[in-house]
């Protein structure tokens, strides 16, 4: 099986521009989250999205936005991007059983590194 | 949410046995233990997980005490390779209560000498 890939790999914008980033999941996956990872902060949860609905939300502002497709690929959005936006954003999928109750194993994409200029 | 804490950096030579232990003192019943191990540039990956006592899997081993205040992640026979972060968390196993969302701390550098 193909792991999680992410598009693109490396990016660069400048202040205010906007942009959005691509996660395809491993197939039959459906759980897909999004994480920010930068040195001073480490890495943060941002969202997650399963069927198309945002089921978790982390503390970033509303710039940060996010959905899932009806195949379950992902895109996250950054609008008014700011110096502080730099970072490895990574993506996760994880398999999950319709009536599985308990947490599942989060496989990781290589993630985009996004340069703010 | 369960706060995990440990070391920042450790330093190993290749064929030694790497123990890190990470304290999770408000752990709760529904929480279990999670390791990730991430190289630079790259996402984390899943190492094991476990609740109680001990796992083992091909990569590393976790003990986990009767009180499940702290855990140890053990890695037999480190190579070079090997040198990386790894990330404690501790992980609520309701999906309906936490989704899959995952809190890292600051996870140990771990440095693999020859």
């Amino acid at each position: 099986k193909a792991g999680v890939t992410q598009t693109p790999r490396y990016l660069i914008k400048t202040r205010g521009q906007q942009v959005t980033l691509s996660c395809s999941p491993i197939s039959g996956h459906r759980s897909v989250s999004w994480y920010q990872q930068t040195p001073g902060q480490g890495l943060q949860f941002l969202f997650e999205y399963f069927s198309e609905t945002q089921r978790n939300k982390g503390n970033f502002p509303g710039r940060f936005s996010g959905r899932q497709f009806s195949n379950s690929r992902s895109e996250m959005n950054v609008s008014t991007l700011e110096l502080g936006d730099s970072a490895l954003y990574l993506c996760a999928s994880s398999f999950e059983k319709p009536d599985r109750q308990f947490y599942n194993e989060q496989f990781f994409g290589p993630g985009t590194r996004l340069t703010v200029l | 949410l369960a706060k995990t804490t440990q070391p920042i950096s450790m330093d190993s030579y290749e064929g030694q046995e790497v123990n890190i232990t990470c304290s999770h003192n408000n752990i709760a019943t529904n929480d279990y233990i999670t390791w990730y191990q991430q190289f630079p540039s790259q996402g984390p990956r899943f190492i094991i997980q476990g609740y109680k006592t001990k796992v083992t899997n091909e990569v590393a081993s976790l003990f986990i005490p009767a009180d499940r205040k702290s855990s140890t992640l053990s890695l037999p026979r480190v190579s070079l390779s090997d040198t990386a972060v790894y990330y404690c968390l501790v992980v609520n196993s309701s999906i309906k209560a936490a989704g899959n969302k995952l809190t890292f701390g600051g996870g140990t550098r771990v440095l693999v000498k020859p």
